[in-house]
């Protein structure tokens, strides 16, 4: 079983949709991370959290720490949100980085 | 600019050929890594480093090297190239190697490195 689970592995949505996409894990964690990557490589962070929630924009993430879950939502999907959402956590035993295997989003205009 | 530089960009080589792939951050960073992405496979940490001459194997060191003797470098060394190591490079920093909120994680552009 791998330490971090994403789903869905897929997704496809209308543009003006609400998305979450969800993040397990089953190990001790410092900071757990959601990841953008679009076609072409790069990646960018879109949020650290340790506890609780975060906004930016049209983007929340939330983490229940007890329950070693974290949740990414998208309001009023975007074709530009059209991309690779990769959750990756920070084990506390040791500060190794695990990643999920991503959730692969396309908004359909 | 706070940004993770990486070089090169794209690498074409051949077997046995030693390499270097360099890295480097301008935010003092303590923590810095690498990492590679794989189709199919997804993104796994070969090395990563606390602070200066403090480095750690990752999930899949094997083939690789690095070193930490400045805080802004984080160089990754292939020895011996395989083809194996085909693969799309990775380079991040953070700002701290604890807990709090403050450690994000910046990623360089990353390198495209193929071994023939």
């Amino acid at each position: 079983k791998n330490e971090v689970e994403q789903s869905p592995q897929n997704l496809t949505a209308q543009e003006g949709e609400f998305i979450t996409i969800n993040c397990s894990y089953s190990v001790g964690i410092s900071a757990l991370h959601w990841l953008q990557q679009h076609p072409g490589g790069g990646i960018v962070s879109l949020f650290m959290l340790s506890s609780g929630k975060k906004k930016h924009g049209r983007l929340i993430a939330t983490i229940n720490i007890q329950e070693k879950h974290s949740s990414l939502h998208i309001t009023a999907s975007h074709p530009r949100d059209s991309a690779v959402y990769i959750c990756a956590v920070r084990r506390v035993e040791d500060d190794k980085v695990i990643f999920g295997p991503g959730t692969s989003l396309s908004v359909i205009p | 600019e706070a940004q993770v530089t990486q070089n090169p960009r794209y690498l074409i080589t051949v077997t046995g050929k030693k390499l270097t792939v360099t890295c480097s951050q301008n935010m003092n960073h303590e923590y810095m890594s690498w990492y590679r992405q794989d189709p199919g496979l997804g993104l796994r940490q070969i090395y990563y480093s606390m602070n200066v001459e403090v480095t750690d194997k990752g999930d899949v060191p094997e083939g690789y090297k690095v070193s930490r003797k400045e805080k802004r470098n984080f160089p990754l060394i292939l020895e011996s190239p395989s083809p194996n190591q085909t693969s799309l490079y990775f380079c991040a920093s953070s700002g701290t190697s604890g807990r709090g909120n403050n450690n994000e994680q910046f990623f360089g552009p990353g390198t495209r490195l193929t071994v023939l």
